[in-house]
């Protein structure tokens, strides 16, 4: 069964970086598949931050690209996500998810609430 | 304003059929790409629900079932029970490999 666990500080102040870790257990994550970062603020919806594939190929939500990078630590099996900048708008809960070649999130972790303020 | 557009509520009695729609664009649905749909529930993380807009993974009840023509959607639930309240959520992907989801609708069992 795998499992993702997301991990890094729950409390940014505005315009730092918020950073984050997912540990994937498992699963190799240089077998395949792609490994995404998908953000739910309070009360609102999903929304896909980007991936990072097997090979190390990132893409990115047009609409955070400037402020995002994904990177892999295949060593440690974990994959993270680094958003500069931010705001209070930036605050939500942080999932980490495994999705296969048509793009579905089979596997999540269980999320990290993380809050920008000072 | 999402990608994808879906009704913000539904409802239904217990043992009614319902149905959730969700709208593309000729880029995404409309181009082929695959539906997904997910199940959420408060403080918890997105359950994979439908996959390649009609396939259910493994322990999903065949109570829950999905299409898709021209540039729509739709998750359909019969049967419904009080337990299936909770928030839905569609996503579908492009030529780029970029994911997008739905705004969401909140199913209420009456």
């Amino acid at each position: 069964q795998v499992q993702l666990l997301e991990s890094g500080p729950r409390l940014v102040k505005p315009s730092e970086t918020l950073s984050l870790t997912c540990t994937v257990s498992s699963y190799s994550l240089t077998i395949g598949f792609h490994w995404g970062w998908i953000r739910q603020p309070p009360g609102k919806g999903l929304e896909w931050i980007g991936s990072i594939y097997h090979s190390g190929s990132t893409y990115y939500n047009p609409s955070l690209k400037s402020r995002v990078k994904i990177s892999m630590d295949t060593s440690k099996n974990q994959f993270s996500l680094q958003v500069l900048s931010v705001t209070a708008a930036d605050t939500a809960v942080y999932y980490c998810a495994r999705a296969d070649g048509s793009v579905n999130f089979d596997y999540w972790g269980q999320g990290t609430l993380v809050s920008v303020s000072s | 304003q999402s990608v994808l557009t879906q009704p913000p509520s539904v409802s239904g009695a217990p043992g009614q059929r319902v149905t959730i729609s969700c709208t593309g664009s000729s880029s995404n649905i409309g181009a082929g790409y695959d539906v997904h749909w997910y199940q959420q529930f408060p403080g918890t993380a997105p359950k994979l629900l439908i996959y390649n807009d009609n396939n259910r993974p493994s322990g999903v009840p065949d109570r829950f079932s999905g299409s898709k023509s021209g540039t729509s959607a739709s998750l359909v639930i019969t049967g419904l029970q009080p337990e299936d309240a909770a928030d839905y959520y569609c996503q579908s992907y492009d030529s780029t490999l970029s994911a997008f989801f739905g705004g969401g609708t909140t199913l209420t069992v009456l």
